[in-house]
């Protein structure tokens, strides 16, 4: 069954960087898309990043261009959340999620299959 | 940037009732690009619904989505106890981002 497992959170200062991880299990890793969704505490969802099924696009929500980086390593079935710059409006637990598709061309699907997510704070 | 906006915000039903949720988009959404998630306290997103109307697997057929263009519709029939939570919609399919909509809140 798909698996999906974050790891990486925890309490930052403000300006520093911090890497989530997501390992990947039980379905082909190489053929989908990834996201990175987050959810400030008690708010509602807020999409973060997209990655194609080969690392060769990626997409991102204007409030973390040029501080956060998606990435994923196929060979290792897993997929990276580089957060550098970090502010306290980051504070949030980071979920991925499996794309529906490849994830090709700026054309992405929705995600079906969720982790628990790994919360991040970020607080001097 | 396509904004979704729902309503209501809160909805209060007993269970056995009809539940309809909306969300509505900024601007039209081609090819009905459209996603429902359902999210319980402490827990991640389950997706419901995607390409406006099909079931994710596993999904019960209480469970149904409509609509296109810019006005889509979550209904949930006969609800039971495990329904009431927070209902997120999604769009995707354009370029990114893929924004979701604020929530409705189903409570008992």
């Amino acid at each position: 069954q798909v698996q999906l497992v974050e790891s990486g959170g925890g309490v930052v200062q403000p300006g520093k960087s911090l890497r989530l991880s997501c390992a990947a299990s039980g379905f082909t890793f190489s053929h989908y898309g990834m996201h990175w969704v987050r959810q400030a505490p008690g708010k509602g969802l807020e999409w973060v990043a997209v990655i194609s099924y080969d690392g060769s696009n990626e997409y991102y929500v204007d409030s973390v261009k040029g501080r956060f980086t998606i990435s994923r390593d196929n060979s290792k079935n897993t997929l990276y959340l580089q957060m550098n710059s970090l502010r306290a409006e980051d504070t949030a637990m980071y979920y991925c999620a499996k794309d529906r598709g490849y994830c090709s061309g700026g054309r992405c699907d929705c995600g079906d299959y969720w982790g628990q997510g790994t919360l991040l704070t970020v607080s001097s | 940037e396509i904004v979704l906006t729902q309503s209501p915000g809160t909805l209060s039903l007993s269970p056995g009732e009809r539940a309809t949720l909306s969300c509505r988009a900024s601007q039209s959404l081609s090819g009905s690009y459209l996603a429902w998630y359902q999210q319980k306290p402490g827990q991640a997103p389950r997706l419901l619904i995607y390409g406006a109307s099909n079931r994710a697997t596993g999904i019960p057929d209480r469970f149904s989505g409509s609509g296109s263009g810019t006005d889509f519709t979550l209904t949930i029939t006969r609800l039971e106890p495990e329904d009431f939570a927070v209902y997120y919609c999604q769009q995707y399919g354009s370029s990114p981002p893929n924004t979701f909509g604020q929530g409705t809140r189903l409570e008992i």
